[in-house]
């Protein structure tokens, strides 16, 4: 079964500055997806960022990029410039690449992240 | 993309009685993934609902206490059975759409949620 680890429960960051978190994973399949999700108060999943395991190249989305390194299994998140939106619960999460019932989810225990002025 | 409508959006609910979730997609899906977030953790998957079967459990859920209906493509509830205090979490349902014409997609869009109170 696979696992997804968030090792930093809560992050604060200043308004403009730039903050990393980090996600590591653990599974035996070769061809999987990466996620970041945010959950603001309102209690939406929003989709931030993914990542094709196939793809070498990072996945960048405006303001956020990743780190992904399969061979070390650790998916991080960056976000530049952050804003007082972008304060949120964020989940790292995993899906194998294979359809059927493996399409489920399995997500990080989660990052609170503060943004400050 | 996907718009999920999920109902209600909230409740509190006597000990002992049951409360059913409905999840309403804009869309033809064949899987739908109820989850459960418990108070301040992370999101954990109840079952997987395929339309015209029973629906898949995950360790430690059950169909008993967690039934849950799929009549068609674009819907499906979830009832919580018996409810006690220990059930009170968010939960919230969510679909994969396929794209016709190109390969899977990858996105999951979820339902806002409903957080769920028993006393």
């Amino acid at each position: 079964a696979q696992t997804v680890t968030q090792s930093q429960p809560e992050m604060s960051v200043q308004e403009a500055e730039t903050v990393t978190l980090s996600c590591t994973y653990d599974t035996s399949e070769s061809d999987y997806y990466l996620f970041w999700y945010k959950q603001p108060p309102s209690r939406q999943m929003i989709l931030v960022i993914r990542q094709e395991a196939y793809k070498q190249q990072n996945a960048t989305e405006n303001r956020f990029s990743v780190n992904f390194q399969k061979a070390a299994k650790s998916f991080s998140l960056k976000i530049s410039d952050s804003q007082l939106g972008d304060a949120a619960m964020y989940f790292c999460a995993y899906r194998s690449a294979f359809t059927g019932t493996a399409s489920k989810l399995t997500f990080g225990t989660g990052t609170r992240l503060q943004v400050t002025l | 993309s996907a718009v999920i409508s999920q109902k209600p959006s909230r409740d509190i609910c006597q000990r002992g009685t049951s409360l059913t979730i409905q999840c309403q997609v804009d869309s033809q899906v064949t899987m739908m993934f109820w989850y459960r977030q418990q108070p301040g953790q992370s999101l954990t998957l109840i079952a997987t609902a395929n339309q015209g079967s029973e629906a898949t459990y995950e360790s430690g859920f059950v169909i008993d206490k967690f039934p849950i209906s799929r009549p068609n493509l674009t819907f499906s509830t979830l009832t919580v059975s018996n409810m006690s205090p220990e059930d009170s979490s968010i939960y919230l349902c969510s679909v994969v759409p396929q794209i016709q014409g190109s390969g899977p997609n990858t996105e999951a869009f979820f339902g806002q949620g409903t957080r769920l109170t028993v006393v």
